[in-house]
């Protein structure tokens, strides 16, 4: 089955304590990209990659790093969370030929106290 | 002012009404758009997309944009219960969908279809 998977799926943490959101798509997609969202803003897209090792900052980057090293996974790495962090991430992947039609992962939810 | 903007609801109906969505977006470089559907705790899914102007029909959904007042709207006709989710707005931003692209969406508007 197609799809793109995010673990975990629900995750409460403290300031400052480093963490991981993993994401894996199965397609062969080379584009992948990171979104959150937050009541009355929307979907804001944090990071995105065109293929390994290209990646490239969306509207909301600051806090968050990225890396690309495998074309299927696509990390979203806190160094340093702080509670304005806590929202509802999603991971969504596409292809190049046909970028509008995202597919995204099932979303993670984060809370930072 | 936001690059997108999208009217956030909620908008509630009676089940066979027509429902209109609609969008306004600031950036003429914007090419591509497109409609997300998101049901409660699910991720966005791809209802519909258009390329620059005109309308775009697919079963009971109706996709328009116009360029020259920079608004995109989604028209559902005989509208259902199972309509009811989160409607995203969606624009590919600098170089088109197949180079390196950032996308903006709307911030979602939440449709309610009553029985």
């Amino acid at each position: 089955e197609a799809q793109v998977t995010q673990n975990p799926r629900y995750l409460i943490t403290v300031t400052g304590k480093k963490l991981t959101v993993t994401c894996s798509q199965n397609m062969n997609h080379e584009y992948m990209s990171w979104y959150r969202q937050d009541p009355g803003l929307g979907l804001r897209q944090i990071y995105y990659s065109m293929n390994v090792e290209v990646t490239d900052k969306g509207d909301v980057p600051e806090g968050y790093k990225v890396s690309r090293k495998e074309k299927r996974n696509f990390p979203l790495i806190l160094e340093s969370p702080s509670p304005n962090q806590t929202s509802l991430y999603f991971c969504a992947s596409s292809s190049t030929t046909e970028g509008y039609e995202q597919y995204f992962g099932p979303g993670t939810r984060l809370t930072v106290t | 002012q936001k690059e997108v903007e999208q009217d956030p609801g909620p908008l509630s109906v009676p089940e066979g009404a027509i429902v209109s969505l609609n969008c306004t977006y600031s950036n003429s470089a914007f090419q591509y758009f497109m409609w997300y559907r998101q049901y409660s705790r699910k991720g966005p899914e791809l209802l519909m997309y258009t390329y620059s102007s005109g309308n775009k029909e697919d079963g009971r959904f109706t996709a328009q944009v116009d360029k020259s007042s920079k608004y995109i709207s989604l028209f559902i006709r005989d509208s259902q219960p199972s309509d009811s989710a989160t409607y995203l707005c969606a624009q590919v931003a600098q170089g088109g969908y197949s180079s390196a692209s950032k996308i903006i969406f709307g911030s979602g508007t939440r449709l309610s279809i009553r029985p």
